[in-house]
């Protein structure tokens, strides 16, 4: 079974505070991304990745910033979090051989 | 911009019946995605559908995708309980990229 997992389910953290979300994928592939998730709006694609140390800004990439330095992992970062960030984060990957995008379990933060 | 409707957003219905969730979407696109999610879970790949036409069928959900018309349908034939939790459909962007920008999602109950 592919896996994409995602360090923690739930996180509480302090306006201004940096933060981390990582994932880790166990398919060896080239895609990777971050959406976040609020009710009614859907999935939103925050950025992505194609390659190790390429990223490219999705759809919604204020306020955040991405790093991969190894093909299996990809990092979330909120520079300094705010409470509208307060969200569920969910980390996928991908590519394009397999047509499918697979999603980790989701990070639920809370920025209090 | 690419853009993806979903209607209804909230579906009720009773065990046995048949009903129809609509997914459209605003500009070319030759990949669409239905995902299921569970309350408090992740996505779950229901299907990907890859050219104009394709149909497929898991169990008592069938979609079909019309590239022309720009509409995807997700088809739930006499519904169990269990297929209770909130779908999304997705399109890719650009194909093989798996951009996938989002539905609203449809919230789905099923009651006895």
């Amino acid at each position: 079974d592919v896996k994409v997992t995602q360090s923690s389910r739930y996180l509480v953290k302090r306006t201004g505070e940096k933060v981390f979300l990582e994932c880790v994928q166990d398919m060896d592939h080239e895609n990777m991304f971050w959406y976040r998730q609020d009710p009614g709006l859907g999935l939103r694609l925050i950025y992505f990745s194609y390659d190790v140390k390429m990223k490219e800004k999705g759809d919604i990439p204020e306020g955040y910033s991405v790093s991969r330095e190894k093909k299996e992992r990809f990092s979330l970062i909120l520079e300094s979090a705010s409470t509208n960030q307060t969200s569920m984060y969910l980390c996928a990957g991908g590519d394009s051989l397999n047509t499918e995008a697979f999603f980790g379990q989701g990070t639920r933060l809370t920025v209090v | 911009e690419l853009k993806v409707e979903q209607n209804p957003l909230f579906l009720s219905m009773q065990e046995g019946k048949n009903y129809t969730i609509y997914c459209n979407y605003s500009t070319t696109s030759d990949r669409l995605y239905w995902y299921r999610q569970d309350p408090g879970k992740s996505l779950e790949s229901l299907f990907v559908l890859l050219s104009n036409g394709a149909v497929k069928q898991e169990g008592r959900l069938m979609a079909s995708l019309d590239t022309k018309a720009r509409l995807s349908t997700l088809h739930i034939t006499a519904a169990v309980h269990d297929l209770s939790a909130t779908y999304f459909c997705a399109v890719d962007r650009l194909e093989g990229a798996q951009k996938l920008v989002f539905g609203q999602g449809t919230r789905l109950t099923i009651n006895p």
